[in-house]
């Protein structure tokens, strides 16, 4: 069976500074991976995806993660946070159905 | 473009009552999902729908639960007894079957926010 797991439940970084959002996934067979994002009262945006191929993923608004089998990670990284970015972010790993992370709640401070 | 909608955006509903969450998926799709966030926690799989038919579903997922899709158009979500612990949003989804050759991308509605007092 799948599982995600996201290390910090809640990040805060300051305007312009480095957002890096943590994912671990367990899975028998290399899955498929995503992040997605929830801004308040809405539901889910897609925001990158990993399938096959290239394990440096680019996604929307700048963000973009990497995955690292060795490691079993799918960490999101985006250069330089800006005040919109602050909103729930979900890992999620898909076999069959969609397995989700806890979320982390991302803050950036002005 | 293309969009699931969801309605009612928020449903409140007196413990013990039956309710029908409503999903539009998009038109071409085929594969819909529910799931469900009770506030503060994870998103969590309810069932997977395809061809008319079930296809997989989590624990969560028991007898008070059931899906169904009337027509063409809507996908629904009945909770036939509703309890406290119900109150949660609960989000739809679908997927094209290109998409699930593609990489398996979901389309997610905007949830409906259910309120169980």
């Amino acid at each position: 069976a799948q599982s995600v797991t996201q290390l910090g439940s809640h990040v805060s970084v300051s305007e312009g500074a480095l957002v890096l959002l943590r994912c671990n996934y367990s899975s028998s067979v290399p899955p498929y991976l995503f992040w997605y994002v929830q801004y308040p009262n809405q539901g889910l945006q897609l925001l990158l995806k990993y399938t096959t191929g290239a394990t440096l993923v680019k996604g929307i608004n700048g963000f973009e993660a990497e995955f690292k089998k060795s490691e079993t990670s799918f960490h999101l990284t985006k250069p330089s946070a800006h005040m919109s970015d602050a909103a729930e972010y979900f890992c999620a790993v898909r076999l069959n159905d969609m397995r989700f992370g806890a979320g982390t709640r991302l803050t950036v401070k002005p | 473009e293309p969009e699931v909608t969801q309605t009612p955006s928020h449903q409140v509903t007196q413990m013990g009552q039956e309710v029908i969450l409503r999903c539009v998926p998009i038109s071409n799709h085929l594969y819909f999902y529910w799931y469900r966030q009770i506030l503060g926690q994870k998103v969590e799989f309810l069932v997977s729908f395809y061809n008319n038919e079930i296809s997989e579903k989590s624990e969560i997922f028991d007898d008070q639960f059931s899906v169904e899709r009337p027509d063409g158009s809507n996908f629904t979500l009945k909770i036939r007894s509703t309890k406290l612990e119900d109150s949660a949003m609960y989000f739809c989804a679908s997927e094209s079957a290109q998409g699930r050759i593609k990489g398996y991308e979901q389309y997610f509605g905007p949830g409906t926010r259910l309120t169980v007092t």
